[in-house]
């Protein structure tokens, strides 16, 4: 399986930039894609849709979410953190089954 | 709007069996890929089956494998998810998903708490 691994936590002042990493134990890059993932989820909600394959945006969300990675070496970043923007941050990869997610990253404001 | 609608949750005992439904509206369903994705209390997400969008092909993590069944009906836009033999370990919210890859759109979540 391919081990998908997060930072537990970050802690990031209200209109600064967060930058939350994954790292794959293999490349789930494709010659044409970079399958990556990226959702939010807030207490006692469903997890949402942030980016998917590494860098395009998903239905809806704010330009302050962005996405960059290739390889094995992924990053979503927040850019400028906002109150609304608390919650745990999961990478998740679709390159081979099983389809595994990272530990999830539980972004707080300093 | 897309909504995924999950039911058939609840408390079972070890060794019995539950299926969950998640009835989706809002888009074409016969177009798309579906997937069971679990969250254990306080725990993180894992991945539990995908079914394509016809039904042809179905994949399932290896803990799940042989016990529980996931399965479609195009006429009915309802997803399903079969689970036989529970096991405590699998006491969880299911989540139900749409995608064969990225996954999209998801419900609410239905909780399953497998006790004696």
């Amino acid at each position: 399986d391919i081990v998908l691994t997060q930072s537990p936590a970050l802690a990031v002042s209200l209109g600064q930039r967060a930058t939350i990493s994954c790292r794959a134990s293999q490349s789930v890059s494709t010659s044409s894609y970079n399958l990556m993932h990226w959702y939010q989820q807030k207490p006692g909600q469903q997890p949402k849709l942030l980016i998917y394959d590494a860098s395009n945006l998903a239905s809806s969300i704010p330009a302050r979410f962005s996405g960059s990675g290739s390889g094995t070496d992924f990053t979503l970043t927040i850019n400028p953190v906002q109150a609304d923007d608390i919650a745990t941050y999961y990478c998740q990869q679709s390159r081979e089954l099983p389809f595994t997610f990272g530990s999830g990253t539980k972004l707080e404001i300093k | 709007e897309v909504q995924l609608v999950e039911s058939g949750g609840g408390l079972v005992q070890p060794g019995r069996s539950m299926k969950l439904s998640c009835a989706a509206s809002g888009f074409t369903f016969s177009n798309y890929g579906m997937a069971w994705v679990r969250q254990a209390p306080t725990k993180g997400l894992e991945w539990v089956a995908t079914i394509s969008y016809d039904g042809s092909s179905t994949y399932y993590r290896d803990s799940v494998k042989g016990r529980f069944t996931i399965s479609r009906d195009n006429a009915k836009s309802t997803l399903y998810l079969q689970m036989n033999s529970l096991r405590s370990e699998d006491t969880a919210t299911y989540y139900c998903t749409r995608g064969g890859g990225e996954l999209d759109y998801w419900g609410q979540g239905v909780m399953v708490t497998v006790s004696s």
